[in-house]
């Protein structure tokens, strides 16, 4: 099945520094990702909708200046959390869409990024 | 307001038996809902996709069901496997373009 590599798997960083998450379908193109977040025992947020060549679609209440997506390659998606705080530790996931052509494609997930801001 | 609502106790099964979960939803009208599994740390990985227009849908020993109706969708896993110890995740297609909205999932822990 298709493989959707997340990097990396785990990052601590101070308070005020920027983390750059990357997201890669290995094996197949993806015009679209989305990047949720997922704090414990809590259910994954959609924060947003990853394009290709195109800016991202933010879900309400997320800060797309906190948050930067860029899709610039049908293969590699990555989020940038600026300046990290304590409060943006959290669990962050992205996932790939595989075109099927049925409409209601299934989503294939990248392994995750633990983020801890100290 | 928009609820996906999933048991939070956890189930604990004797091996062999069958495991029932259930997502109920409010004030949605998905088009899809899928099933997940995610294990600790890790993203969640596909199971299964079952079509508004589908009452059920089989896949080797996992079975799920849609009431659209009922806004209910119940999931299966027969003759079950201490490897199927996991939290199961209900997640509702917002658009039909894969904004999908999760249940916060269902842990499951099968007893050898």
């Amino acid at each position: 099945g298709a493989v959707v590599s997340q990097h990396p798997s785990w990052v601590i960083c101070k308070s005020g520094t920027s983390v750059k998450i990357e997201c890669r379908s290995l094996d197949f193109q993806a015009t679209t990702m989305f990047w949720y977040r997922q704090f414990p025992k809590q259910s994954l947020m959609l924060m947003a909708t990853s394009n290709e060549g195109s800016k991202a679609t933010y879900e309400q209440g997320v800060e797309k200046d906190k948050f930067l997506i860029n899709h610039a390659s049908l293969t590699l998606s990555t989020l940038t959390v600026t300046s990290a705080h304590p409060e943006d530790s959290s669990f962050y996931i992205c996932s790939a869409r595989e075109a099927t052509g049925q409409g209601g494609e299934k989503l294939f997930f990248g392994s995750g990024t633990q983020l801890s801001v100290l | 307001s928009q609820k996906i609502e999933q048991n939070s106790e956890a189930l604990n099964i004797q091996e062999g038996k069958t495991a029932t979960l259930t997502c109920n939803y409010t004030n949605y009208s998905p088009a899809y809902l899928q099933w997940y599994r995610q294990d600790p740390g890790r993203g969640p990985v596909f199971l299964l996709l079952i079509r508004e227009n589908e009452k059920e849908k089989r896949k080797e020993r996992l079975k799920v069901t849609f009431d659209t109706t009922l806004k209910q969708s119940l999931f299966h896993i027969t003759a079950s496997q201490p490897a199927d110890s996991a939290t199961y995740l209900c997640a509702l297609d917002l658009d039909g373009n894969n904004r999908l909205a999760f249940g916060k999932g269902n842990q499951v822990v099968v007893i050898p």
